[in-house]
């Protein structure tokens, strides 16, 4: 079964400073995919980034990027110039195949991030 | 495009009760998957529709089932409702085609809360 660790419950950062989040994985497949949600406090789950396990490539979308350490099993986010918007849940996630066409998303506990401005 | 919508958004049932929530999906999004979160459990995976069929199940009680109708939209019903079960019931869809990518977008939730 896979698993997802978030170490972090909660973390804050000044406004404009850096901040990364931790992830760790379990898994046995080799072919995965792996993203990093966004929950506000108005609840609606938001996609911000995401990984392809066969990419080597850290995936970069605008203030985000992520750091893939494959064989550590490891996938942080790290968010630049932090901005009050970005104040919420963050979970990270594992998708794996999971038989009969379906993939199966495996969620972390989350870290509760406050922009401090 | 409009996004993926849950209805209602907020519902309060007594013990014993049973309820029916409702998922629209992206317009193209044939694959429907089903989340409940909690404070204690988090985020855990239901089930998933695709085509109509349940592809996917999570490791819930019989009394949580679903159903996906033609038109890709999907209900799930939870019967016998308990105290344990007030949550907020995501509902997510995602595109399957030559270019997949797995990625599920989300809904607002519904809120359960039972008395």
């Amino acid at each position: 079964a896979q698993t997802v660790t978030q170490s972090q419950p909660e973390m804050s950062v000044q406004e404009a400073e850096t901040v990364t989040l931790s992830c760790t994985y379990d898994t046995s497949e080799n072919n995965y995919y792996l993203f990093w949600y966004k929950q506000p406090p108005s609840r609606q789950m938001i996609l911000v980034i995401r990984q392809e396990a066969y990419k080597q490539q850290n995936a970069t979308e605008n203030r985000f990027s992520v750091n893939f350490q494959k064989a550590a099993k490891s996938f942080s986010l790290k968010i630049s110039d932090s901005q009050l918007g970005d104040t919420a849940m963050y979970f990270c996630a594992f998708n794996a195949y999971s038989g009969a066409g379906s993939y199966q998303l495996t969620f972390g506990k989350g870290t509760k991030l406050s922009v401090i401005p | 495009k409009a996004g993926v919508t849950q209805t209602p958004r907020y519902l309060i049932k007594t013990r014993g009760q049973q309820v029916t929530l409702s998922c629209s999906p992206i317009s193209g999004h044939r694959s429907v998957s089903w989340y409940q979160q909690t404070p204690g459990q988090g985020l855990q995976f239901l089930f998933e529709y695709f085509s109509e069929t349940q592809r996917n199940k999570g490791n819930f009680p019989g009394r949580f089932s679903g159903r996906q109708f033609s038109n890709s939209r999907s209900e799930m019903n939870v019967s016998t409702l308990e105290l344990g079960d007030s949550a907020l019931y995501l509902c997510a869809s995602s595109w399957e085609g030559y270019t997949r990518t797995y990625e599920q977008y989300f809904g607002p939730g519904t809120r359960l809360t039972v008395t």
